[in-house]
């Protein structure tokens, strides 16, 4: 079974510019997170979908980031424009739809550096 | 959600088991204890998850105590691959607002000496 796919796995972009970045998760995982990795610390959930909905977003800060998960596959996360405190491992998880399936399975992330 | 505490830090002799402890006083009735880890540069791997019963599976087993407000996750042979970050965390219930969301906190570092 092939894991979560991340792309790119490195990006170095200085501050106030955009950057995007993909995630292409398990086949069949309905729900699909974004976490953001700041060295030193755990990840932490910056969105959440459920096929191509919204769940949780509520740590995602809407004025420079964004995200969009279409035909409830694929998945993009943009920061526009980029700050120096954005430099971190930006990680992609999908997990299957159940009650009691709460595991996730994470991709190996993508290192972002802003310079 | 429930919040855990952790030890910074851990050593473990190769070979040995590594006993990983994790407090997690409020936990809630139908709140899950799950267990992760990550290896540097990769992202965090599930190891095993627990409500009430212990668990085994093929890379851990998982002690709840009975009153549920901590447990150990025991690597029965630790070997160098081993060493990581393993994370301690208390779920939402299911139907919950944070249903189905992990919150991470420090973990404990896991280091395998030879």
């Amino acid at each position: 079974e092939a894991g979560v796919a991340q792309s790119p796995r490195y990006k170095i972009i200085e501050k106030r510019q955009s950057v995007a970045f993909w995630c292409n998760p398990i086949s069949g995982h309905a729900t699909l997170y974004w976490y953001q990795q700041i060295l030193g610390q755990g990840p932490k959930l910056l969105i959440q979908f459920q096929n191509n909905g919204v769940v949780d977003d509520s740590q995602l800060p809407k004025d420079r980031f964004s995200a969009e998960r279409l035909k409830g596959v694929d998945s993009t996360l943009k920061i526009q424009p980029a700050k120096l405190e954005d430099s971190a491992v930006y990680l992609c998880a999908s997990s299957p739809l159940g009650l009691t399936r709460y595991e996730q399975y994470f991709g190996p992330g993508t290192r972002l550096t802003v310079t | 959600d429930a919040k855990t505490t952790q030890p910074t830090s851990m050593d473990c002799a190769e070979g040995r088991a590594a006993n990983l402890p994790c407090n997690h006083s409020t936990i809630s009735g139908n709140e899950y204890v799950y267990w992760y880890r990550q290896i540097h540069s990769q992202g965090p791997q599930y190891i095993i998850h627990g409500l009430k019963n212990n668990e085994t599976n093929e890379m851990a087993s998982l002690i709840i105590t009975e009153d549920r407000k901590s447990s150990t996750l025991i690597l029965p042979h630790a070997t160098l691959r081993d060493t990581a970050v393993y994370y301690c965390i208390v779920t939402g219930r299911a139907g919950g607002t944070s249903y189905g969301k992990l919150t991470f906190g420090q973990g404990t570092i896991l280091t395998v000496h030879p």
